[in-house]
Protein backbone atom coordinates (compact mmCIF):
# COMPACT_ATOMS: atom_id res chain seq x y z
CA UNK A 1 0.00 0.00 0.00
CA UNK A 2 0.42 3.97 -0.60
CA UNK A 3 3.63 5.45 1.80
CA UNK A 4 2.93 8.78 3.51
CA UNK A 5 3.30 11.14 1.83
CA UNK A 6 4.09 14.82 2.58
CA UNK A 7 3.91 18.07 -0.11
CA UNK A 8 5.64 19.91 -1.27
CA UNK A 9 9.00 18.71 -1.07
CA UNK A 10 11.12 21.62 -0.83
CA UNK A 11 9.83 25.30 0.29
CA UNK A 12 11.88 28.58 0.14
CA UNK A 13 10.07 31.43 1.77
CA UNK A 14 10.93 34.84 3.17
CA UNK A 15 10.88 35.88 7.16
CA UNK A 16 7.43 37.10 7.93
CA UNK A 17 5.25 35.06 5.41
CA UNK A 18 2.93 31.55 6.55
CA UNK A 19 3.59 28.58 4.87
CA UNK A 20 1.40 25.33 4.96
CA UNK A 21 2.32 21.70 4.31
CA UNK A 22 0.50 18.50 4.11
CA UNK A 23 0.50 15.17 4.76
CA UNK A 24 -1.22 12.05 3.44
CA UNK A 25 -1.24 8.68 6.15
CA UNK A 26 -1.10 5.05 5.10
CA UNK A 27 -4.83 4.15 4.01
CA UNK A 28 -6.60 3.47 7.18
CA UNK A 29 -4.10 5.04 9.69
CA UNK A 30 -5.58 7.96 11.81
CA UNK A 31 -3.23 9.42 13.69
CA UNK A 32 -0.88 11.91 12.28
CA UNK A 33 2.38 13.42 13.82
CA UNK A 34 4.89 15.98 12.81
CA UNK A 35 8.14 16.50 13.91
CA UNK A 36 10.70 19.39 12.70
CA UNK A 37 14.54 18.16 12.61
CA UNK A 38 17.10 20.51 12.46
CA UNK A 39 21.50 19.85 12.87
CA UNK A 40 21.39 21.14 16.07
CA UNK A 41 18.07 20.45 18.04
CA UNK A 42 17.54 16.84 16.01
CA UNK A 43 13.93 15.64 15.90
CA UNK A 44 11.51 17.37 18.30
CA UNK A 45 8.24 16.76 18.37
CA UNK A 46 5.51 19.21 17.14
CA UNK A 47 2.22 17.54 18.03
CA UNK A 48 0.17 14.38 17.09
CA UNK A 49 -4.05 14.36 15.51
CA UNK A 50 -6.00 11.63 16.40
CA UNK A 51 -9.55 11.86 14.31
CA UNK A 52 -9.23 15.18 13.64
CA UNK A 53 -8.53 16.45 17.17
CA UNK A 54 -4.97 17.41 18.59
CA UNK A 55 -4.19 14.37 20.83
CA UNK A 56 -0.63 15.07 22.09
CA UNK A 57 1.58 18.74 21.61
CA UNK A 58 4.96 19.47 22.34
CA UNK A 59 6.75 22.55 23.17
CA UNK A 60 6.58 24.92 20.39
CA UNK A 61 5.11 28.42 20.13
CA UNK A 62 1.73 29.50 18.87
CA UNK A 63 2.67 29.99 15.51
CA UNK A 64 2.89 26.12 14.82
CA UNK A 65 -0.27 24.78 14.16
CA UNK A 66 -2.36 21.99 12.74
CA UNK A 67 -5.15 20.30 11.78
CA UNK A 68 -6.74 17.08 10.66
CA UNK A 69 -9.11 16.50 8.18
CA UNK A 70 -12.22 13.51 8.16
CA UNK A 71 -9.92 11.88 5.44
CA UNK A 72 -7.04 11.92 8.04
CA UNK A 73 -4.75 14.30 6.02
CA UNK A 74 -3.26 16.83 7.80
CA UNK A 75 -1.97 19.92 7.19
CA UNK A 76 0.24 21.97 9.44
CA UNK A 77 0.82 25.81 9.14
CA UNK A 78 3.83 28.07 10.63
CA UNK A 79 2.59 31.65 10.60
CA UNK A 80 5.23 34.90 10.98
CA UNK A 81 8.22 32.69 9.86
CA UNK A 82 11.35 32.97 11.24
CA UNK A 83 14.90 31.86 9.94
CA UNK A 84 15.41 29.62 12.92
CA UNK A 85 11.66 27.79 11.45
CA UNK A 86 13.96 26.41 8.06
CA UNK A 87 13.90 22.79 8.66
CA UNK A 88 12.76 19.25 7.61
CA UNK A 89 9.41 18.58 8.63
CA UNK A 90 8.10 15.04 9.27
CA UNK A 91 5.08 13.31 9.16
CA UNK A 92 4.50 10.18 11.02
CA UNK A 93 1.62 8.34 10.60
CA UNK A 94 0.19 5.35 13.35
CA UNK A 95 -3.27 3.55 13.54
CA UNK A 96 -3.60 5.74 16.60
CA UNK A 97 -5.29 2.70 18.60
CA UNK A 98 -5.09 3.03 21.83
CA UNK A 99 -2.12 1.90 23.50
CA UNK A 100 0.92 2.74 23.93
CA UNK A 101 3.64 3.59 20.84
CA UNK A 102 5.48 0.72 20.55
CA UNK A 103 2.38 -1.24 19.71
CA UNK A 104 1.48 1.34 17.08
CA UNK A 105 4.47 2.27 14.72
CA UNK A 106 4.95 5.22 13.11
CA UNK A 107 5.96 5.10 9.68
CA UNK A 108 7.34 8.54 8.09
CA UNK A 109 7.15 10.45 5.16
CA UNK A 110 10.19 11.85 3.21
CA UNK A 111 9.14 15.01 4.67
CA UNK A 112 9.28 18.92 3.42
CA UNK A 113 12.42 21.24 3.14
CA UNK A 114 11.40 24.49 4.33
CA UNK A 115 13.93 27.24 3.82
CA UNK A 116 12.92 30.71 5.28
CA UNK A 117 15.26 33.38 3.84
CA UNK B 1 12.41 15.42 31.43
CA UNK B 2 12.88 11.95 29.29
CA UNK B 3 16.20 12.34 26.99
CA UNK B 4 18.04 10.50 24.50
CA UNK B 5 21.85 10.54 24.31
CA UNK B 6 23.74 8.95 21.29
CA UNK B 7 27.49 8.69 20.40
CA UNK B 8 28.78 11.30 18.07
CA UNK B 9 29.52 10.46 14.60
CA UNK B 10 30.12 10.57 11.64
CA UNK B 11 31.41 6.71 12.05
CA UNK B 12 33.08 5.80 9.19
CA UNK B 13 33.83 1.85 8.47
CA UNK B 14 35.35 -0.45 5.69
CA UNK B 15 32.98 -2.83 4.45
CA UNK B 16 32.84 -6.20 6.51
CA UNK B 17 33.46 -4.13 9.82
CA UNK B 18 31.98 -4.62 12.78
CA UNK B 19 29.79 -1.39 13.95
CA UNK B 20 28.51 -0.38 17.47
CA UNK B 21 26.28 2.79 17.94
CA UNK B 22 25.91 4.03 21.50
CA UNK B 23 22.65 5.16 23.08
CA UNK B 24 22.26 5.51 26.65
CA UNK B 25 18.83 7.15 27.78
CA UNK B 26 16.82 8.62 30.67
CA UNK B 27 13.55 8.14 31.59
CA UNK B 28 10.92 8.52 34.41
CA UNK B 29 8.83 5.65 33.41
CA UNK B 30 8.74 2.12 31.53
CA UNK B 31 9.89 3.01 27.70
CA UNK B 32 10.02 1.16 25.02
CA UNK B 33 13.18 2.26 22.52
CA UNK B 34 13.59 2.12 19.34
CA UNK B 35 16.18 2.22 16.18
CA UNK B 36 15.22 4.20 13.05
CA UNK B 37 17.35 4.78 10.43
CA UNK B 38 17.52 7.64 7.64
CA UNK B 39 18.87 6.80 3.97
CA UNK B 40 19.48 10.19 2.05
CA UNK B 41 16.82 11.75 0.69
CA UNK B 42 14.37 9.42 2.49
CA UNK B 43 12.18 9.68 5.45
CA UNK B 44 13.06 7.60 8.45
CA UNK B 45 12.32 4.11 8.99
CA UNK B 46 12.08 1.67 11.76
CA UNK B 47 15.06 -0.50 12.16
CA UNK B 48 14.07 -2.53 15.50
CA UNK B 49 11.76 -1.79 18.68
CA UNK B 50 12.37 -2.87 21.88
CA UNK B 51 9.64 -2.51 24.86
CA UNK B 52 10.63 -4.22 28.04
CA UNK B 53 14.40 -5.28 29.48
CA UNK B 54 16.51 -7.90 28.52
CA UNK B 55 14.10 -7.49 25.22
CA UNK B 56 16.39 -7.95 21.95
CA UNK B 57 15.43 -6.45 18.83
CA UNK B 58 16.49 -7.45 15.70
CA UNK B 59 16.41 -6.59 12.42
CA UNK B 60 18.51 -6.78 8.74
CA UNK B 61 21.25 -7.86 10.63
CA UNK B 62 21.18 -5.41 13.12
CA UNK B 63 20.77 -5.95 16.81
CA UNK B 64 20.06 -3.93 20.10
CA UNK B 65 19.52 -5.31 24.06
CA UNK B 66 17.34 -3.34 26.37
CA UNK B 67 19.59 -2.92 29.40
CA UNK B 68 17.47 -1.12 32.19
CA UNK B 69 21.14 -1.62 34.35
CA UNK B 70 23.09 0.70 32.13
CA UNK B 71 20.41 2.48 30.47
CA UNK B 72 21.18 1.59 27.21
CA UNK B 73 20.04 0.38 23.79
CA UNK B 74 23.55 0.25 21.88
CA UNK B 75 23.16 -0.77 17.73
CA UNK B 76 25.14 -3.66 16.69
CA UNK B 77 25.72 -5.01 13.21
CA UNK B 78 28.11 -7.88 12.87
CA UNK B 79 29.63 -6.94 9.46
CA UNK B 80 28.23 -3.87 7.39
CA UNK B 81 27.73 -3.17 4.39
CA UNK B 82 28.14 0.22 2.04
CA UNK B 83 24.05 -0.10 1.47
CA UNK B 84 24.51 0.68 5.75
CA UNK B 85 25.55 3.93 4.56
CA UNK B 86 22.86 6.19 6.45
CA UNK B 87 21.89 8.42 9.79
CA UNK B 88 20.87 5.88 12.94
CA UNK B 89 18.23 7.53 15.19
CA UNK B 90 17.67 6.30 18.81
CA UNK B 91 14.63 7.23 20.04
CA UNK B 92 12.07 6.66 23.35
CA UNK B 93 8.99 6.67 24.10
CA UNK B 94 7.98 6.79 27.68
CA UNK B 95 4.57 5.13 28.75
CA UNK B 96 4.56 6.51 32.32
CA UNK B 97 5.07 9.80 31.69
CA UNK B 98 2.60 10.36 29.74
CA UNK B 99 4.63 10.69 26.61
CA UNK B 100 3.41 7.23 25.52
CA UNK B 101 2.24 8.72 22.18
CA UNK B 102 5.34 10.91 20.78
CA UNK B 103 8.87 9.65 20.18
CA UNK B 104 12.38 11.68 21.83
CA UNK B 105 14.81 11.18 19.86
CA UNK B 106 18.86 11.31 20.13
CA UNK B 107 20.49 13.61 17.47
CA UNK B 108 21.23 10.95 15.03
CA UNK B 109 25.02 8.94 13.93
CA UNK B 110 25.91 9.38 10.68
CA UNK B 111 27.07 5.93 9.09
CA UNK B 112 29.95 5.76 5.86
CA UNK B 113 30.65 2.48 4.75
CA UNK B 114 33.47 2.65 2.42
CA UNK B 115 33.81 -0.89 -0.52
Amino acid sequence: KAGVTQTPRYLIKTRGQQVTLSCSPISGHRSVSWYQQTPGQGLQFLFEYFSETQRNKGNFPGRFSGRQFSNSRSEMNVSTLELGDSALYLCASSSGLAGALAKNIQYFGAGTRLSVL
Amino acid sequence: GDSVTQMEGPVTLSEEAFLTINCTYTATGYPSLFWYVQYPGEGLQLLLKATKADDKGSNKGFEATYRKETTSFHLEKGSVQVSDSAVYFCALSDLNAGNNRKLIWGLGTSLAVNP
